[in-house]
């Protein structure tokens, strides 16, 4: 069973507000990752991070920043939201186990910017 | 470069009916990871199973089938007797070898929107 949090579920925020979305893990992962994703739609990786202190870009460029300052917290932050901003976010954690590499996604925020 | 095709964007059946996702994927690895994944409409991604490029064994696991066929770089998906619960969206993602810069990171496809009507 995975245990990955994100928070808030859904947040409707006005444009040029600053969001921070919460994701934590309690699986000891090393590897976490940020992807975008519109409803039904492909999932584009944002960021991921290979361990504490460690982050990159990933294959979507974003305006958001994230930081990993702790092994089970991988937050992600937006300066200053904007309706291009409205989309979900996913975010998954990977670790060695069982001899498999799955990322095990948390439920999602859904963000909206008005 | 890595890519997964899932060349099926929805696929409709009536209950009870089977019904198989298809997915086609390129890699230069030899060693390479393939999984799927479903997405109901509530929106997290629930995995569902892993295969190793070495291992071609194929897997059934209640109603869940995959049939991995590395001469044909296919890795498909069957569902036996859908249920309306089955309704959602199926990625098939690949993940390359540990001893590149890049393993772990996962390449989806598009995806394929599964509508099972009672």
């Amino acid at each position: 069973e995975a245990d990955i949090y994100q928070t808030p579920r859904y947040l409707v925020i006005g444009t040029g507000k600053k969001i921070t979305l919460e994701c934590s893990q309690t699986m000891g992962h090393d590897k976490m990752y940020w992807y975008q994703q519109d409803p039904g739609m492909e999932l584009h990786l944002i960021h991921y991070s290979y361990g504490v202190n460690s982050t990159e870009k990933g294959d979507l460029s974003s305006e958001s920043t994230v930081s990993r300052i702790r092994t089970e917290h991988f937050p992600l932050t937006l300066e200053s939201a904007r309706p291009s901003h409205t989309s979900q976010y996913l975010c998954a954690s990977s670790g060695f186990g069982s001899g498999g590499y799955e990322q095990y996604f948390g439920p999602g925020t859904r963000l909206t910017v008005t | 470069a890595q890519k997964v095709t899932q060349a099926q964007t929805e696929i409709s059946v009536v209950e009870k009916e089977d019904v198989t996702l298809d997915c086609v994927y390129e890699t230069r690895d030899t060693t390479y990871y393939l999984f799927w994944y479903k997405q109901p409409p509530s929106g997290e991604l629930v995995f569902l199973i892993r295969r190793n490029s070495f291992d071609e064994q194929n897997e059934i696991s209640g109603r869940y089938s995959w049939n991995f066929q590395k001469s044909t770089s296919s890795f498909n998906f069957t569902i036996t007797a859908s249920q309306v619960v089955d309704s959602a969206v199926y990625f098939c993602a690949l993940s390359e070898a540990p001893t590149t810069d890049s393993w772990g990171k996962l390449q989806f496809g598009a995806g394929t929107q599964v509508v099972v009507t009672p």
